[in-house]
């Protein structure tokens, strides 16, 4: 059974590097034709899909965040990582790691971590 | 970046309604359009992906149709745990945005 768990710090200061850890269990990050994601949700707002990497290493992310955003994956830890650079409170929110399933030519979010709630404050 | 917006943002029923939901993308994506649940609390759940296709496990009262631009999620006979709020998202470039979401409440 696929698990996907996210980790890391609940509080960053403003200007500060948000990093995620999220760790996969009962498959390979390496595996062909898969791409794992982050995905977000501010308070009271709706999901915001903020990257991506593909099992090659390719890397995937929103336009409104590239400047910002690094996803990165570890093979030997089985594990993918996100770094948000210079918080501040507007990206206060849930963050959840997922992986993109595919049937045929069709991808789509299938497993979901629990989510972590990250909150920017001084 | 393609642009999903839903409507309505929320909506009220009752238990055995019809629900249609309805989801517009900026431009042509073919079938590329998956449906989610989310509940408070939960990880979001995958519906229906490629449009129409139903996930394993999810009821048959949940369907999709469309492609292009319009895309339509029914609920055939809304049940007590059926409400939550819906999103699309599309998958037809690498760069999966979501709608705003549909909340369907009581």
């Amino acid at each position: 059974q696929l698990q996907l768990q996210e980790s890391g710090p609940g509080l960053v200061k403003p200007s500060e590097t948000l990093s995620l850890t999220c760790t996969v269990s009962g498959a390979s990050i390496s595996s062909s034709s898969y791409y794992w994601g982050w995905i977000r949700q501010p308070p009271g707002k709706g999901l915001e899909w903020i990257g991506s990497i593909s099992y090659s290493g390719h890397t995937y992310y929103i336009s409104s965040l590239k400047s910002r955003v690094t996803v990165s994956g570890d093979t030997p830890k089985n594990q993918f990582s996100l770094q948000l650079s210079s918080v501040s409170a507007a990206d206060t929110a849930v963050y959840y790691c997922a992986r993109h399933g595919y049937s045929d030519n069709w991808y789509f979010l299938d497993y979901w971590g629990q989510g972590t709630l990250v909150t920017v404050s001084s | 970046d393609i642009q999903m917006t839903q409507s309505p943002s929320s909506l009220s029923a009752s238990v055995g309604d019809r629900v249609t939901i309805t989801c517009r993308a900026s431009q042509s994506i073919n079938k590329y359009l998956n449906w989610y649940q989310h509940k408070p609390g939960k990880a979001p759940k995958l519906l229906i992906y490629a449009a129409s296709s139903l996930q394993s496990g999810v009821p048959s009262r949940f369907s999709g149709s469309g492609s292009g631009t319009d895309f339509t999620l029914t609920i055939s006979s809304l049940q007590p745990e059926d409400f939550a709020t819906y999103y699309c998202q599309q998958s037809y470039r690498t760069s999966w945005t979501f709608g705003q979401g549909t909340k369907v409440e009581i």
